[in-house]
């Protein structure tokens, strides 16, 4: 079966850094998305990797080794208003979506 | 920016109710989809439909039907509603075709429905 694992629960300090990982095992592989999740709204596109190494877009990186079957989102400078649930997504062979379940991020002054 | 609305961000019915979940979005975009989402539960796919009159099931279509008659609307039908469709339903849209794959998914604010 298809499989994306992430941890429930993280916390961290407003102003450190945070990686959030995602492993993957899915039928055949065309990119993960991450998306951010902020409590009763929408999820947002925050980044795509289809090949292995780290992209930065600001705050946030995500690495993908797909050797590995892994990934992580990496935030630095944490602010409060990163408090959100980020969710790990896999595009599999057949284009469709897998979801993981989400890690709730909760950032304390 | 991509606008996709839902029709309600919180609906109240009864077991054994017809129960419709209307989605609109409004950058031409082929495909839309529909998922629910549960705590400790990915999102998971109920229906997906990549061009006008054409659905696809996703994960878990039992209960559910869509209509997509137009190509910015997309609709979620529950048959007869029960308590274990009670969930948030989220809908989503984006692009098709070459240099798409990495497009992402433009997701609603999502409805919470509760079925008593």
């Amino acid at each position: 079966g298809q499989n994306i694992d992430q941890p429930t629960e993280m916390t961290a300090t407003e102003g450190a850094i945070v990686q959030i990982n995602c492993t993957y095992q899915t039928s055949g592989f065309n990119g993960l998305f991450w998306y951010q999740q902020h409590a009763g709204e929408a999820p947002t596109f925050l980044s795509y990797n289809v090949l292995d190494g780290l992209e930065e877009k600001g705050r946030f990186s995500s690495f993908l080794s797909r050797s590995k079957g892994y990934s992580y989102l990496l935030l630095k400078e944490l602010q409060m208003k990163d408090s959100a649930s980020y969710l790990c997504a896999v595009l599999d062979s057949n284009y469709q979506l897998i979801w993981g379940a989400g890690t709730k991020l909760i950032i304390k002054p | 920016d991509v606008k996709v609305t839902q029709s309600s961000r919180y609906l109240v019915k009864r077991t054994g109710e017809k129960v419709f979940l209307e989605c609109v979005q409004d950058m031409d975009h082929e495909n839309m989809f529909w998922y629910r989402q549960d705590p400790g539960l990915g999102l998971r796919l109920i229906y997906f439909s990549y061009d006008v009159k054409m659905k696809e099931k996703g994960d878990i279509p039992e209960g559910y039907s869509v209509s997509r008659e137009k190509k910015e609307r997309f609709s979620l039908i529950l048959e007869s509603a029960s308590t274990n469709q009670t969930s948030m339903y989220l809908c989503a849209s984006s692009f098709i075709g070459q240099g798409a794959i990495n497009q992402p998914q433009h997701f609603g604010d999502g409805t919470r429905l509760s079925i008593l």
